[in-house]
């Protein structure tokens, strides 16, 4: 119930291309999505976040996709750099000060 | 660019011994977190602090683990006897508003433990 499921576990995508990342939840007491970007030897850092009162938010080349009946959200990286290689994690919260993170998906961007 | 720091970046020890690691949040914030991230796995919670007290904190957090803000600028996260199972990168955390109001969340570099 409180888990989140992030796929894929490792993703290769070539510079240019579109990364796409998909993760999914049970608990309907979630209410903020967020997603961190994490790189080797560095601390999470927050990307973009959403609300479920909305389906999609984008800020630049990132954009989180929000399905609300299939309890699903999916972060989409547009134009993909080399500077994008990293682990990205999503996580949800509701009700309480616990963020449940996924098990991160490691995004390698070729150049 | 304020950030939260963290000390030690890596600490090795024996299993049993005591475990001090030592964050510094950033100075307006008034919430502050431990997260922990075992190798190649997800991060899980482990406790909120508000107000000189916990606010919540998960299973992970047993009668080993303590925290404290002894000073009005370091949060610390105390392991009275460690066990292998504790070896992992742990982060502070913190926010200006409460993470349950969707507060962000600003994390320090992390403090890689080692039990052996």
């Amino acid at each position: 119930q409180q888990q989140v499921k992030q796929s894929p576990q490792s993703l290769i995508v070539q510079k240019g291309g579109i990364s796409i990342i998909n993760c999914a939840y049970e608990n309907t007491a979630f209410d903020y999505f967020p997603w961190y970007q994490q790189f080797p030897g560095k601390g999470p850092a927050l990307l973009i976040a959403i609300r479920p009162d909305v389906s999609e938010k984008k800020e630049g080349r990132f954009t989180i996709s929000f399905n609300k009946s299939a309890k699903q959200f999916s972060l989409h990286i547009m134009d993909s750099q080399p500077g994008d290689s990293a682990t990205y994690f999503c996580a949800a919260k509701g009700g309480s000060e616990k963020l449940v993170f996924g098990k991160g998906t490691k995004l390698t961007v070729n150049p | 660019e304020p950030e939260v720091t963290q000390t030690p970046s890596h600490q090795v020890t024996q299993m049993g011994q005591e475990v001090i690691l030592r964050c510094v949040p950033i100075s307006n914030h008034l919430y502050f977190y431990w997260y922990r991230q075992i190798l190649g796995q997800k991060v899980e919670f482990l406790v909120s602090f508000y107000n000189n007290e916990i606010s919540e904190k998960s299973e992970i957090f047993d009668d080993q683990f303590s925290v404290e803000r002894p000073d009005g600028s370091n949060f610390t996260l105390k392991i009275r006897s460690t066990k292998l199972e504790d070896s992992a990168m742990y982060f502070c955390a913190s926010s200006k508003i409460a993470a349950q109001n969707t507060g962000e969340l600003f994390f320090g570099e992390g403090s890689r433990l080692t039990v052996l």
